[in-house]
């Protein structure tokens, strides 16, 4: 069975000081990692997808990375703004049916404080 | 391009009725996804859907829960008899093939 493992569970940080989110997954054949940031009370926004392990995405202050076995969002110099709930997802190209199903974690919530 | 629309926002049954939760993909996107979330959990699929199909249902509960995604018109994921235990933010989502999904603002179910 996928699993997607988020750590930490929760982190506080002060405006400015980097640090990084991990994403480990067990998936009998990865298609895709999904990184989305949630807002209380919104919707995931999309963030990143990656395919292939050693490939890697930026996005203003965020950077995704990605290894056989787990997932990084580093995030540089943040600001409170980007505090939220970062959520990981795996989709797995051995799905019965072809299924374009997600699987998500828990997630890390992230308080960036001024 | 308006994004994934979700309607209604928040929606109050009593046990024993009927919810209804609708969702409009973004134009051009032909798969729909729902998913659950429950405080302090991760979302959890329930079912993927293409217009008139549905793929794969292996996150529906067998019982009372059903969706569908007609030719003309948006989603409906509908929960009959509503108990406690079905209060939580329902998300939908839609893509296209093999891209990235794109999720609406949700509908939050409270179940009294």
């Amino acid at each position: 069975e996928d699993q997607v493992t988020q750590s930490p569970e929760a982190l506080r940080l002060q405006e400015g000081e980097s640090s990084s989110l991990n994403c480990s997954y067990t998936v009998s054949g990865l298609r895709g990692l999904f990184w989305y940031r949630q807002d209380p009370g919104k919707g995931p926004e999309f963030l990143f997808t990656l395919y292939s392990a050693g490939e890697e995405k930026e996005k203003e202050r965020l950077k995704a990375t990605l290894t056989k076995k787990e997932s990084f969002l580093h995030i540089t110099a943040p600001k409170p703004e980007d505090s939220a709930t970062y959520l990981c997802a795996v989709h797995n190209m051995s799905q019965q049916g072809g299924s374009e199903k997600l699987v998500f974690g828990k997630g890390t919530k992230l308080t960036v404080n001024p | 391009n308006a994004g994934v629309m979700q309607n209604p926002r928040h929606l109050v049954r009593r046990r024993g009725q009927e919810a209804r939760l609708r969702c409009s993909p973004m134009k051009g996107h032909s798969h729909v996804y729902w998913y659950r979330q429950l405080p302090e959990e991760g979302l959890k699929f329930m079912v993927y859907l293409q217009k008139e199909n549905i793929i794969d249902e292996s996150g529906m509960p067998k019982e009372r829960f059903s969706a569908e995604f007609p030719k003309e018109g948006p989603s409906i994921l509908r929960i009959q008899q509503v108990v406690r235990g079905d209060s939580a933010a329902y998300f939908c989502a839609s893509s296209r093939l093999r891209r990235e999904a794109f999720f609406g603002q949700g509908t939050r179910l409270t179940v009294v």
